[in-house]
């Protein structure tokens, strides 16, 4: 079985491009979260989703940052416009049921480097 | 912030039992100890989770102290690809606090 994908693995970008990032869990996980790894940092969760609805967006920079998850699988993470301390492994991970203890799988992340 | 104090690295040898501490003195009754562990260039990956039972799968052993203020990890028989860096995370089973909150864990090098 295939987990989660993610795209690109690795992007470069110069200050105040916007960039995009693009997740696909796996099949028949209903919750979807985006994190935000910063260098020698654990992750920290930007976003997450149950099906097509955001149910925690707390820590999302909303100035700059918006993400979707249209029809409840794939979502895409926007940066807009992206600054030089946007760099970092932006994670995806899902989850199988609509509760926050299951277990989550995480994709290989992006990594973004803004100059 | 982190409810767990781990320490920030580690070493063992190839083939023998690694053992990675952890405290969560601060747990609460209804808090869960995860673990999470993150090879390098990798998403993190699920380990184990317990309450207050010692578990084991086919992984690792977690064994948590009665007073549930601590626990260990235990990797039996630690190969080059365990070396990476561990989490050990504190959360309730369900609910709005049930978020996934990670400190800055413990990097464990198995050495040849």
């Amino acid at each position: 079985e295939a987990g989660v994908v993610q795209s690109p693995r690795y992007k470069i970008i110069e200050k105040k491009q916007p960039v995009a990032f693009w997740c696909n869990p796996i099949s028949g996980h209903n919750t979807l979260y985006w994190y935000l790894q910063n260098l020698g940092q654990g992750p920290e969760l930007l976003i997450r989703y149950e099906n097509e609805e955001a149910v925690d967006d707390s820590q999302l920079p909303k100035d700059r940052f918006s993400a979707e998850r249209l029809k409840g699988v794939d979502s895409t993470l926007k940066i807009q416009p992206a600054e030089l301390g946007d760099s970092a492994v932006y994670l995806c991970a899902s989850s199988e049921g609509q509760g926050l203890g299951e277990t989550q799988y995480f994709g290989p992340g992006t990594r973004l480097l803004v100059l | 912030d982190a409810k767990t104090t781990q320490p920030p690295s580690m070493d063992c040898a190839e083939g023998r039992a690694a053992n990675l501490p952890c405290n969560h003195s601060t747990i609460s009754g209804n808090e869960y100890v995860y673990w999470y562990r993150q090879i390098h260039s990798q998403g993190p990956q699920y380990i184990i989770h317990g309450l207050k039972n010692n578990e084991t799968n086919e992984m690792a052993s977690l064994i948590i102290t009665e007073d549930r203020k601590s626990s260990t990890l235990i990797l039996p028989h630690a190969t080059l690809r365990d070396t990476a860096v561990y989490y050990c995370i504190v959360r309730p089973h369900t609910g709005a606090n049930s978020k996934l909150t990670f400190g800055k864990g413990i990097t464990l090098s198995v050495r040849p």
